[in-house]
């Protein structure tokens, strides 16, 4: 497997419904960000969490980080339908370049 | 410029034909990352650039495709002889400092028909 993992691979849920992705990566890192993704463009960055933190929220997303398990987890409060797009996590492995998983899919019906 | 720029938006090319993509970075980044994109996968390393240093081409493919990037400005990513392989979006990010927050543009759709 890669470095920085996402699973589920698709996840589909009802509008208002939490939505959970989760990141697993392999080497230690500087840092770990979430980007969005629609219809294949360019990635929006989401939000940034660094190495010695455990926890973020921006607006309705929440982020947390356990270095110990090598893994990372977005939350999704109170999905919407303009939520669904793919979403991807990034590290920084070696500190040299950005490693990007695969993505989780997500669909939000409405 | 506001954003990270790219040209063409779409090329569709034939088989064996050489093809530039060009990244126009945000201003002051020195961090310059090309990525490509298969349809419905992840995204795939492929080439690097920071201030003077030597470029990381580690992600490159075959000796097909090669990345120029001068100084802190444009880059150009060049892959010859396309191969139906090679469609993809072809994306491009730049940061300041490196290792930061990545800004993308919006990629360049390449089809090899």
């Amino acid at each position: 497997s890669q470095q920085g993992e996402e699973d589920p691979q698709a996840l589909s849920i009802q509008e208002g419904e939490n939505a959970t992705m989760n990141c697993s990566y392999k080497t230690s890192i500087n840092n770990l960000q979430w980007y969005r993704q629609n219809s294949g463009r360019g990635l929006v960055h989401l939000i940034l969490i660094r190495s010695n933190e455990r926890e973020k929220h921006s607006g309705r997303l929440r982020v947390t980080l356990d270095t110990s398990k090598k893994s990372s987890s977005l939350l999704i409060t109170a999905s919407r339908a303009a939520d669904t797009a793919s979403y991807f996590c990034a590290t920084t492995p070696q500190g040299q370049n950005f490693v990007f998983g695969p993505g989780t899919r997500l669909s939000v019906l409405p | 410029g506001a954003g990270v720029s790219q040209s063409p938006s779409n090329k569709v090319t034939e088989k064996g034909k050489d093809v530039e993509l060009r990244c126009d970075p945000i201003s002051g980044h020195t961090a310059l990352y090309w990525y490509r994109q298969r349809l419905g996968q992840g995204l795939e390393f492929l080439i690097y650039f920071q201030g003077n240093s030597a470029p990381d081409k580690s992600g490159l493919p075959s000796d097909r495709f090669s990345a120029e990037r001068t100084g802190e400005s444009v880059s150009t990513l060049t892959i010859q002889r396309t191969q139906q392989e090679d469609s993809a979006v072809y994306l491009c990010a730049s940061s300041t400092p490196p290792l930061s927050t990545i800004y993308f543009g919006e990629g360049s759709w390449l089809t090899v028909v």
